[in-house]
Formats: C-alpha cells, structure tokens, sequence
C-alpha cells in the first residue's frame, strides 16, 4: 500500500515565476491538507481540500491556490513567486469521516526561489 | 502564530538514555499530536492524545498531557541513534485536520 507520494521532489525557480506541486494521498483517504515548512522551522497550514473543493485555508495569501481532483489527488500552485516562498512543501492526506484524526505525510517538495 | 512550543529547542544525549521534551499550546483541543522529522524529510506520525486522555503509551515512547496547565510532554526512553530526529506537537483545536505546529525540539542521540 503506497503511502502519500509527491512530486517533485526538489524544484528552482526564479522570482516571479509559478510553480505547481502534485500530491497523491494514502489510498483510502479523501482529504488531502498542505503546509509549508520553512528552515528551522514548523510546518504551518495553508489549506485543505476535501470534495474537490477548499475546506479549510491558514493566513497564506491568494497567490496560493489547489485543487483536488475526482481521484483525490492535489495539486497546489503558486503564483509571482518570492523569495520567501523557499521551504519544504508537506502534503498530507487523511479520512475526513475520521475529522482531525491522524494525517499522513508526503516526504515533501523542497522549492527554492532565487 | 504557532500554537505549540516545545521546550527545548535541542536535546544532545548519549545512547541508552531518555529524552523528554515538552510543548504549550495556547487555546483549547481535542486532541494532541506528536510527529517525528528526520533531516527535512516527511513527517512520521507518533501518537495522538485525546483531551479526555492524560497518559499514552506506544512502544518507547510515553505522551501526558495536562489540559489544565495546557502542556503535554513526550519521553522517549532507552534512546537509539535512529531516534535522532526533530520531534513536533500539534494540536487540532477545531477537529478539522487544521494542524498547528510548533517549531519542534531537535534530538541527537550519540553512540
């Protein structure tokens, strides 16, 4: 059983540019969450999808957006990247029925921003 | 702002010996969790307490929790070098997968 996959694995991109990051959750789940994990730091919330749609969203700005597809896979962009945007970027899927139960992790998409 | 702190910010022991960490958090839960990170890698997750809970158990590892005081702590005893990790606690205030971290109490744990 596969757990949370994600891809890529390491990007670079420059100031201004858009990314798109995918996310594949542990079969079985519905509900798919993102954080983004700065050096040092712990990882903070940024949304959560659940029915194809955005159920939950943290103080992130509109330069980020997801999507969740029928297949509950995930996809999180960001828009005019800066340089601050550089971190570790966690997928993490979970079973909604299950409400704020244990939440799986993805081993991350390391973005750098230069 | 994080919910969680942990306390220390670093923990440096020698094999065989136990860790104990802590973490505040700030606002009310239902439950509390504590996930493991190996050098930037994915999260593992470790152990969920319920609030209604005040002691947890999962191999060597041992999780109280004291709702009143808004704190919780994590031991792990007989200490491997495997177990050299940064350690997180996260709280779901709302019980809708909306996790809060803090900045997590880093453990090495030499030979």
């Amino acid at each position: 059983d596969a757990g949370v996959t994600q891809s890529p694995t390491h990007l670079i991109k420059t100031r201004g540019q858009q990314v798109t990051l995918r996310c594949s959750p542990k079969s079985g789940h519905d509900t798919v969450s993102w954080y983004q994990q700065a050096l040092g730091q712990g990882p903070q919330f940024i949304f959560q999808y659940y029915e194809e749609e955005e159920r939950q969203r943290g103080n992130f700005p509109d330069r980020f957006s997801g999507h969740q597809f029928p297949n509950y896979s995930s996809e999180l962009n960001v828009n005019a990247l800066l340089l601050g945007d550089s971190a570790l970027y966690l997928c993490a899927s979970s079973v909604e029925r299950n409400g704020g139960d244990t939440q799986y992790f993805g081993p991350g998409t390391r973005l750098t921003v230069l | 702002s994080q919910q969680g702190e942990e306390d220390p910010q670093a923990l440096s022991i020698q094999e065989g010996e136990n860790a104990t960490m802590n973490c505040s958090y700030k606002t009310s839960i239902n439950n509390l969790q504590w996930y493991r990170q190996n050098s930037g890698r994915g999260l593992v997750h470790l152990i969920l307490i319920r609030s209604n809970e005040r002691e947890k158990h999962s191999g060597r590892l041992r999780v109280t929790l004291d709702t009143s005081k808004k704190s919780s702590s994590l031991l792990i005893t007989a200490s491997r070098a495997a177990d050299t990790a940064s350690y997180f606690c996260a709280t779901d205030p709302d019980s809708w997968g909306k996790l809060q971290f803090g900045a997590g109490t880093q453990v090495v744990v030499t030979p």
